[in-house]
């Protein structure tokens, strides 16, 4: 067990919806990064979250946003959503970029688009 | 040319073989390496984290880095039928996974046969 929490853990739901993606880090970790797999790219970075401020995006389309909570949990919200879409999200978590700590992934939301 | 190179396998050895499984990367600013385990439906799991040039041994895996070359290495000793998954190759500039996320390799599936 990572100590990475993702909730749910599968959601299906129909193109043009909005879905919201839950994560809890580590105990003490202040940043969260936010992936995307599919079978075609692999695992991509999205966005990063430290300390409840935006730290850098990836390959994030401007359909889907990311917040990080007072309590350090945060949330990805990914809305107009396309058949595209369709694929894991994986939140991982570190102490701090800068630290010298890896980061420890959670399992993942698979998000099934109809 | 992509980032990090990863051979998709499969990569099928009898139990008890050695394993060598390797990433090429183009970005010579990537200083710090890592190698995760992925079950099918399941999380990233870290394996290694290593910095710059050299080996790291931890029980039955050695990591290797060759910043000259662009080109890092784990070796799995005695495999075991449990260590058949997707091992992803990751890397980034900055320590703690960097403000900018991780670059991953797209895996390589290994199968150990009993």
């Amino acid at each position: 067990d990572s100590g990475v929490t993702q909730t749910p853990k599968h959601l299906i739901t129909a193109t043009g919806q909005r879905v919201t993606l839950r994560c809890s880090p580590r105990s003490g970790d202040l940043s969260v990064y936010w992936y995307q797999q599919s079978l075609d790219q692999g695992l991509q970075f999205l966005i990063h979250y430290y300390n409840g401020e935006e730290r850098a995006k990836g390959n994030i389309l401007e359909r889907f946003s990311a917040q990080q909570f007072p309590d350090l949990h945060s949330e990805l919200n990914l809305s107009s959503l396309e058949l595209g879409d369709s694929a894991l999200y994986f939140c991982a978590s570190s102490v701090g970029w800068g630290r010298d700590q890896p980061q420890h992934f959670g399992d993942g939301t698979r998000l099934s688009i109809l | 040319q992509k980032e990090v190179e990863q051979d998709p396998g499969p990569l099928s050895v009898p139990e008890g073989a050695i394993v060598s499984l390797n990433c090429t990367y183009s970005n010579s600013a990537f200083q710090y390496f890592m190698w995760y385990r992925q079950y099918s439906r399941k999380g990233p799991e870290l394996l290694m984290y290593t910095y710059s040039s050299g080996n790291k041994e931890d029980g039955r895996f050695t990591a290797q880095v060759d910043k000259s070359s662009k080109y890092i290495s784990l070796f799995i000793r005695d495999s075991q039928p449990s260590d058949s998954a997707t091992y992803l190759c990751a890397m980034s500039a900055e320590s703690g996974g960097g403000a900018d996320g991780l670059t991953f390799g797209k895996g390589t599936h290994l199968i150990i046969q009993p």
